[in-house]
């Protein structure tokens, strides 16, 4: 079946500073990617959707220039939080279809993200 | 926007008993709608999914059933196990690969 995988699974950084989260999908070619945060015991929000060589669609209420997202390939998009704050601490996690009209989502394996 | 509402938030049952657990949807144009698993620290496991066209579907113990015109679905485990305790999310979307708005989930405790 199809797999997508994140990485890295854990990150800890300093506030102030930028970390990089990637999600492949590993057999199958993903036009449009789909990033998602989830804080404890909430529910899955979606940030912004990846689409391949062109910018990505940010959710109402979630900062572009803070989230940097890059798809520069059908099998990769990059999630980059910027200046971190603990307060982005959370749950991350990128989702892709095949993108035939029937394509279930796949989910990568989420990165938790800490930020002191 | 969609916007998914789900009941229960928290359920408890005895092992072999039946689990229900109920979402609404807003926009008359979702036509998939995905029920997810996730236990705790991992990512959410598609467990059974339905679309528009149809209004039931089973897979073994767990069952989707779908009102369009109340807009409405809802998902049923019977004969629960230990291993069936986890957080249920549903979900819905305009078709398979398009961006799925969530259920606030339901944590289902099954109980020895």
């Amino acid at each position: 079946g199809a797999v997508v995988s994140q990485h890295p699974s854990r990150v800890i950084c300093k506030s102030g500073t930028s970390v990089k989260i990637e999600c492949r999908s590993l057999d199958f070619q993903a036009t449009t990617m789909f990033w998602y945060r989830q804080f404890p015991k909430q529910s899955l929000m979606l940030m912004a959707t990846s689409n391949e060589g062109s910018k990505a669609t940010y959710e109402q209420g979630v900062e572009k220039d803070k989230f940097l997202i890059n798809h520069a390939s059908l099998t990769l998009s990059t999630l980059t939080v910027t200046s971190a704050h603990p307060e982005d601490s959370s749950f991350y996690i990128c989702s892709a279809s095949e993108g035939t009209a029937n394509s279930p989502l796949h989910f990568g394996n989420g990165t938790r993200l800490t930020v002191t | 926007g969609e916007n998914v509402e789900q009941h229960p938030s928290t359920l408890s049952v005895q092992e072999g008993d039946s689990a229900v657990i109920k979402c609404t949807y807003s926009d008359s144009a979702s036509n998939y709608f995905p029920w997810y698993k996730q236990e705790l620290g991992k990512r959410p496991q598609l467990i059974i999914d339905i679309r528009s066209n149809v209004g039931e579907k089973k897979d073994q113990r767990i069952a989707v059933t779908l009102n369009k015109t109340a807009k409405h679905f809802s998902l049923h485990i019977t004969e629960t196990q230990p291993e069936d305790s986890a957080v249920y999310f549903c979900a819905a979307s305009t078709g398979g690969g398009n961006k799925l708005t969530f259920g606030t989930g339901t944590q289902l405790k099954v109980e020895l």
